[in-house]
């Protein structure tokens, strides 16, 4: 069974730092893309980025609202997806969800999986 | 960026009505999108891809359909568990976005 469980959220003040991790199981962690969406209190959906697998280099995708500020990376070694944010604003603040894609192709690079989320305050 | 603009944004509906929403992208997509289903408190969970392709798991009364940039998720037979909100996603270009939701109500 496919598992992506979050950690790292919390209460943070504007201009500041966090990293969020999630830890995956159940599949072939390093076969997949993988993203972070958000979703602010209320609101939709919205893509943050997304971090392509070894055999693509390991390139990345951002959002145009996070990109230069917000990071993805992981560690294949130890099945984890990271996201480090920086420069923090209050509309960041969200439930953060660590998602899978299903394959490489355009055809097939939808979300195929999700982590529970975890929730991150940007507040003074 | 490409916009997915989905309508209605609210849907009145009933237990066995037949409801279909609408995704409209601004640029065609091919058939690169996919229809999530969200409930309270939950993270969402993938419907269809590909336009029109049923995920594993997901009953037959859901349904997808288009191509470019108008496509369609039609459910037949509402269920009681299916009064949620829906969301759409296009997969063709970077950076990928989502349509702005579609609360179906009972």
């Amino acid at each position: 069974e496919v598992q992506l469980v979050e950690s790292g959220g919390g209460l943070v003040q504007p201009g500041g730092s966090l990293r969020l991790s999630c830890a995956a199981s159940g599949f072939t962690f390093s076969d997949h893309y993988m993203d972070w969406v958000r979703q602010a209190p209320g609101k939709g959906l919205e893509w943050v980025g997304r971090i392509r697998n070894k055999a693509n280099s390991y390139t990345t995708e951002y959002a145009a609202s996070v990109k230069g500020r917000f990071t993805i990376s992981r560690d294949d070694s130890k099945n984890s997806l990271y996201l480090q944010m920086n420069s923090l604003k209050i509309e960041d603040t969200a439930v953060y969800y660590c998602t899978r894609a299903a394959g490489t192709t355009w055809s097939t690079a939808m979300v195929d999986s999700w982590g529970q989320g975890t929730l991150v305050t940007v507040s003074s | 960026d490409i916009q997915l603009t989905q309508s209605p944004s609210f849907l009145s509906a009933s237990v066995g009505d037949r409801v279909t929403i609408t995704c409209r992208a601004s640029q065609g997509i091919s058939n690169y999108l996919a229809w999530y289903q969200q409930k309270p408190g939950k993270a969402p969970k993938l419907l269809i891809y590909a336009a029109s392709t049923l995920q594993s798991g997901v009953p037959s009364r859901f349904g997808g359909s288009g191509s470019g940039t108008e496509f369609t998720l039609t459910i037949s037979g509402l269920q009681p568990e299916d009064f949620t909100t829906y969301y759409c996603q296009q997969l063709n270009r970077y950076p990928l976005t989502f349509g702005g939701g579609t609360k179906v109500e009972i």
